[in-house]
């Protein structure tokens, strides 16, 4: 496809389980991002790929929030022992590259997870 | 510490009227980027402009005009003409590198 794809688009799931979310970026694309977005705010930054790496993981709130991206190219954000206040619809974008001129970012259309 | 201010919470305009949407931002850096985005009621982040910080010149798109000024940190979006598919929370961002900070957002309604 010729954009950011994310599944599931929706996901219920109770207190306390284990969740996966996916990101299909953009063919090409060696930067990968993860946002959250709460309702009526902006999204917030989670964490940043070049690569395979995780080049930047300072916006992870806390130890039960991990994301892989093993091929340089798909990635899963994992998210353990969910607690209600993780409820929010989960951004995922791609940029050519990271930075310089070539940086805008092109979003998915979000996974929307509900913790009951 | 990096940020955006969007101090308009939401909008109001009656279709074909002019409408400018206030972003100001807060960074130490001296090469950063600025960018809008357009997030319609189906959720999915539309990219619609991004600006170094070494470029002030203003840009106009068809009914869509920005008006960047670093002397008072504010990167301004105006849309002329006002549709009603214009209707969405539009987002001001800033980034250095790849760390992004969006603003809280601002909700434009166009009424017909």
């Amino acid at each position: 496809g010729a954009g950011v794809s994310q599944t599931p688009s929706n996901k219920v799931t109770e207190k306390g389980k284990y969740v996966e979310l996916r990101c299909d970026p953009i063919s090409g694309h060696t930067a990968l991002y993860w946002y959250r977005q709460s309702l009526g705010q902006g999204p917030e930054f989670l964490i940043y790929f070049q690569g395979t790496g995780a080049a930047d993981d300072s916006g992870l709130p806390n130890d039960r929030f991990f994301a892989v991206r093993p091929e340089g190219s798909v990635s899963t954000l994992k998210i353990q022992r969910t607690e209600r206040g993780d409820s929010a619809v989960y951004l995922c974008a791609s940029s050519l590259f990271g930075q310089g001129p070539y940086n805008e970012q092109f979003f998915g259309p979000g996974t929307r997870l509900t913790v009951l | 510490a990096q940020k955006v201010t969007q101090a308009q919470t939401e909008i109001s305009v009656v279709e074909k009227e002019d409408v400018t949407l206030d972003c100001v931002y807060e960074t130490r850096d001296t090469t950063y980027y600025l960018f809008w985005y357009k997030q319609p009621p189906s959720g999915e982040l539309v990219f619609l402009i991004r600006r170094n910080s070494f470029d002030e010149q203003n840009e106009i798109s068809g009914r869509y005009s920005w008006n960047f000024q670093k002397s008072t940190s504010s990167f301004n979006f105006t849309i002329t003409a006002s549709q009603v598919v214009d209707s969405a929370v539009y987002f001001c961002a800033l980034s250095r590198g790849q760390n992004f900070v969006f603003g809280p957002g601002t909700r434009l309604s166009v009424l017909p």
